[in-house]
């Protein structure tokens, strides 16, 4: 089992969605928890960080976690074509230890 | 202020070959992560290192791997011998010198490396 699951999707939306992007976990060590977009052939870009339980929203972008479901979310508000992108979930024990990345979902929002 | 900065960007070698890839961390940053990425998987860690420090290489193969973070200049990851298998995308992260806590690494551009 990896430590880190995500659905690699594929997933479509049409303009205007909400899309909602998920990843499970095993490692209860695990505290802070991040979101990534990476464009193709690109680096990934750090979007949403968040410690512990709980829920943090940037713009368009919410962040949630559940510490004891092992379970973190990341919403996407009026997804614009723009946001067409693989998002990364990520996550780490804290204090400049290594991060674990899911796979990736590839999202496509359809003008 | 400059992110990330690696380079080359792009690396071609023959099989047999040594490949350096080198990884410019943010001003202020003293923490320097490497990560491999191969087509159609996620990032996986290979090495941490700080100024002249191998932290955490856990990630790294056993052999034909090494890296190093010099008290001046870039960070190198370098690959002797190189195969086939390691053609993949290598990316750089650094993280501030005083993190808050969960160290935020933000990424370079990386480094594709096709190996013929």
């Amino acid at each position: 089992q990896k430590e880190v699951e995500q659905d690699p999707g594929p997933l479509s939306v049409p303009e205007g969605a909400i899309v909602s992007l998920n990843c499970t976990y095993s490692n209860s060590a695990f505290q802070y928890f991040m979101w990534y977009r990476q464009y193709s052939r690109k680096g990934p870009e750090l979007l949403m960080y968040t410690y512990s339980s709980g829920n943090k929203e940037d713009g368009r972008f919410t962040a949630q976690v559940d510490k004891s479901s092992k379970y973190i979310s990341l919403f996407i508000r009026d997804s614009q074509p723009s946001d067409s992108a693989t998002y990364l979930c990520a996550m780490n024990s804290g204090g400049y230890q290594k991060v674990t990345f899911g796979t990736g979902t590839k999202l496509q929002v359809i003008p | 202020n400059a992110g990330v900065m690696q380079n080359p960007r792009h690396l071609v070698r023959r099989r047999g070959q040594e490949a350096r890839l080198r990884c410019s961390p943010m001003k202020g940053h003293s923490h320097v992560y490497w990560y491999r990425q191969l087509p159609e998987e996620g990032l996986k860690f290979m090495v941490y290192l700080q100024k002249e420090n191998i932290i955490d290489e856990s990630g790294m193969p056993k052999e034909r791997f090494s890296a190093e973070f010099p008290k001046e200049g870039p960070s190198i990851l370098r690959i002797q011998q190189v195969v086939r298998g390691d053609s993949a995308a290598y990316f750089c992260a650094s993280s501030p010198t005083s993190g808050r806590g969960g160290n935020e690494q933000f990424f370079g551009p990386g480094t594709r490396l096709t190996v013929l």
